[in-house]
Parts: C-alpha cells; structure tokens; sequence
C-alpha cells in the first residue's frame, strides 16, 4: 500500500512560468514532509522541507504548501528555470514505534522545463 | 568536501556471487541508510543504523545485510546476488533521524 503518492510521473512547463508538483499522503502520522532533487545518474539532493504544525516554508524560488486536512502537499517552483528540469520526490517521516523514525518516498515526477 | 561516498559505482555480478558496496560518510552523522532504487518505484529502504554497531531492517531487507562498525562507513552486502537485486542502490546519511539526509551519487549493480 502505498502511502506517499505521487500521481504525475511527468510534468512539463515553460521557462519562466510557475511549476507546481503534487503530493497526497494516507498516514496521518507523518509528522515532515521534504522535496529532493534527483539528476541522472546523480543521487537526491534535499531541497526544502515542511513541518507538519505549518502549512507553507518558502526558500527562494521553492515554496511548500501542506494542507493537513486534504493530506495533500505541493512544491511550487517560480520561476522555472531549465537547471530546474530533474526528477522530484516528495518524502515523509512518520515515528516506526520501534525506536525509530522510517522515511517513506514517493515515486517520483520527472520535471521538464522548456527553453 | 566529499559528503557520502559509494564504492564501487559500477558492478555486474553473476547470479550466486557475492559482493560488498561500501559507503562512507565524512560529516560525523549517527544515521545511514542504504536504498535501491527501481524504474517506477520511488526509493525504498533496505537497512539503517542509528550509530557505531548498531542496524535494523528497512522495507526491503531480504537478501542484504549489513555492518556499521566504524561511525563513518556502513557496508551493505549480498551473500548471494539474483537478477532481482539488479537497481540503483544509494547510501545516505543524517544528522537527525528522519530529517535532512545526504545521498550517494549511487551504485548501479547488474546481476546477470
């Protein structure tokens, strides 16, 4: 069952327009959420992270948005640049109850930003 | 400033053979963890260490283990690789658990 969902394998945007990558989650008990960056043959780069007592966390042109009672989160990237084109996972962190915190990851969006 | 390194970055094996990926961390985080990565399957989690001597299973255990002798370097091992161990395996490491985690540039072993 999958927990941490990410429902568009691709997206693509023109350069300078706003990119938004969704995110829907099952467990309520995620209590952090973050986004990574992944290039080819590269491994996944954080990129901004949200708690799960706020509902927006902003850093530069990245913007998340966490809407607890939709169980439902988005990456805003504006504007979007063609470095910019990568594949994204949306991840969240949830207390195991056996001594430990387990990270789950979506499956990813490949981002294409047209020139 | 070399952040996780991952040993080797290529392998083919065989089906039956053995081998060992090394990682090593340079930022004195207590946590690593080894993921492998399939087509259409996001990241999941093999094995973690909480610190020096310590490991416990992850989603995909099977077939693997592991050893975190040293604080900086977790192994992950195949006693007997089969083509469904054929991925992308990433090491990662954090400062807090369940944070921030810093990757590998990955391993991408084929089992023929």
């Amino acid at each position: 069952d999958q927990q941490v969902k990410q429902n568009s394998p691709s997206l693509s945007v023109q350069e300078g327009r706003i990119s938004i990558l969704n995110c829907d989650y099952t467990n309520s008990m995620f209590d952090y959420f973050l986004w990574y960056k992944k290039y080819p043959a590269e491994g996944p780069t954080f990129l901004i992270s949200i708690s799960s007592i706020k509902d927006k966390n902003e850093d530069g042109r990245f913007t998340v948005f966490l809407n607890k009672s939709a169980k439902h989160l988005s990456l805003h990237i504006v504007p979007s640049q063609p470095g910019d084109s990568a594949v994204y996972f949306c991840a969240a962190t949830s207390w195991s109850g056996a001594g430990s915190y387990q990270l789950t990851f979506g499956k990813g969006t490949k981002l294409s930003v047209i020139p | 400033n070399a952040g996780v390194t991952q040993t080797p970055k290529f392998r083919v094996l065989k089906t039956g053979q053995s081998m060992t990926l090394l990682c090593a961390q340079d930022m004195n985080h207590e946590y690593m963890y080894w993921y492998r990565q399939d087509p259409g399957m996001g990241l999941r989690l093999i094995h973690y260490s909480v610190g020096e001597g310590t490991t416990a299973k992850g989603e995909v255990p099977d077939g693997y283990n592991v050893s975190r002798l040293k604080k900086q370097n977790f192994l992950l091992g195949l006693e007997s690789a089969a083509p469904s161990q054929t991925s992308v395996y990433f090491c990662a490491s954090s400062q807090r658990q369940g944070r921030e985690a810093f990757f590998g540039q990955g391993t991408r072993l084929t089992v023929v």
